[in-house]
């Protein structure tokens, strides 16, 4: 596909249940970023790949919270022990490899909604 | 990065100019100067982006003040489909990462 890829599209999950949200960038994209966005409030952001490494863990609200990414492209949010506050739009967006972020773009997925109940 | 202040919300009506205010008074030299926007329901687009000179593509024109403390986005003729909120973000020279206010809603009435 063309753009960032997101799965899955919705996640139900029982309280205390562990998730995966699984992000694939755009080929190429060595920059790999994941926010959340609870209802009706803005981006929150949570962690910066630069390949496979992450140098801005700071937005992780949580040490429920981890993410990885291998090989360079696909990455996975993992989030324990689920609480009813993680519900929300989780997004990830990718941007090129040869440029800066402050002089491209960066190019969203469509999210994956969690719904913690 | 820049702090940049936005309207919360404006209307406009379907085929009419939008004009967009961003305000980022204490921006630096090297601070560019970026848009995106989130329709209902989706991820954030990028729209455009400039660091001193005005701006144009496809989507949207971009006017930088001479003084850079302030900025506009410009859709020259308004759709239904441009209803969204559109954030104005001040990104740094070295920034590594997107950092997303409130942005202003647009509703555009038929």
């Amino acid at each position: 596909g063309a753009g960032v890829s997101q799965s899955p599209s919705n996640k139900v999950t029982e309280k205390g249940k562990d998730v995966e949200l699984r992000c694939d960038p755009i080929s190429g994209h060595t920059a790999l970023y994941w926010y959340r966005q609870s209802l009706g409030q803005g981006l929150e952001f949570l962690i910066y790949f630069q390949g496979n490494s992450a140098p801005d863990k700071s937005g992780l609200p949580s040490d429920r919270f981890s993410a990885e990414r291998t090989g360079g492209s696909v990455s996975t949010l993992t989030i324990q022990r689920t609480q009813q506050e993680d519900s929300a739009v989780y997004l990830c967006a990718s941007s090129p490899d040869r440029a800066r972020l402050w002089n491209t773009e960066a190019f969203f997925g469509q999210g994956t909604r969690l719904t913690v109940v | 990065d820049a702090k940049t202040t936005q309207p919360n919300s404006m209307e406009s009506n379907e085929e009419e100019p939008v004009h967009l205010p961003c305000n980022h008074s204490t921006i630096s030299g090297t601070d560019y100067i970026h848009w995106y926007r989130q329709l209902p329901s989706q991820g954030p687009e990028y729209v455009i982006h400039g660091l001193t000179s005005n701006v144009n593509n496809r989507m949207a024109s971009l006017a930088i003040a001479e003084d850079r403390k302030s900025s506009t986005l410009i859709l020259h003729r308004a759709t239904l489909r441009d209803a969204a909120v559109y954030y104005c973000i001040s990104l740094r020279q070295g920034a590594q990462k997107l950092v997303f206010g409130q942005g202003t809603r647009l509703t555009i009435n038929p």
